[in-house]
């Protein structure tokens, strides 16, 4: 089964739109972290935000924060005031603590920003 | 900043070649990884390693061995190059130990086996 699911393959979003990328997860370890990923058509994976599963509050770095609904074990990444350059491939991905250091990935979300 | 430096963006090689992906990080991180990434398929683990000399299988490690002879260091084997692993290679490195650490990806290497 998987462990990440990311159900929407692809979304157009117009800029300056605020747009939600949907993340659902399914673990049994109480202590685990989640990530988010961005990565342009380059190809290079960059870091975007942390959120564990003990945090209280959501997390938030600049125009990303995370929605965090842990009974629901969903974590959507939303990027507020979308810009062109967003435009990329979005992963969640899930770290448990009971497995060491590897992280888990999602199959993606592709996001295109129209201008 | 974190640097993960793959040793090339495009390689094409032939099959039953051996092929060898670097892979430095100049961090100081424990733990390093290597990916392949495909179409519809996401990142898949191939071998991850956490200091050095160690190694260990991660999800697809068929075809593939690895070597970590210095920390810093991670490199990816392909011991008979196949049509099928052609693909994208992503090495990433991160800090052992602390839950919170991201791993840091480098720039991939786009790999066609001919």
């Amino acid at each position: 089964a998987q462990k990440i699911t990311q159900t929407q393959p692809g979304m157009f979003v117009q800029e300056k739109e605020a747009v939600t990328l949907d993340c659902t997860y399914d673990t049994s370890d109480p202590s685990y972290g989640l990530f988010w990923y961005k990565q342009p058509s380059s190809g290079e994976m960059i870091f975007l935000i942390y959120q564990g599963s003990y945090d209280q509050q959501n997390a938030t770095e600049g125009r990303y924060s995370l929605n965090f609904q842990k009974a629901r074990k969903s974590a959507n990444l939303v990027i507020s005031a979308s810009q062109l350059g967003d435009s990329a491939m979005y992963f969640c991905a899930m770290r448990e603590e009971n497995r060491d250091d590897k992280i888990i990935f999602g199959k993606g979300t592709r996001l295109h920003i129209l201008p | 900043d974190v640097k993960v430096t793959q040793s090339s963006r495009y390689l094409v090689k032939r099959t039953g070649e051996k092929v060898f992906l670097e892979c430095v990080q100049d961090m100081d991180h424990e733990n390093m990884f290597w990916y392949r990434q495909d179409p519809g398929l996401g990142l898949r683990l191939i071998y991850f390693s956490y200091d050095v000399k160690m190694k260990e299988k991660g999800d697809i490690p068929e075809g593939y061995s690895v070597s970590r002879e210095k920390k810093e260091r991670f490199s990816l084997i392909l011991e008979s190059a196949s049509t099928n692993q052609t693909s994208m290679y992503l090495c990433a490195s991160s800090r052992g130990g602390r839950g919170n650490q991201p791993q840091h990806f480098g720039d991939g290497t786009r790999l066609s086996i001919l």
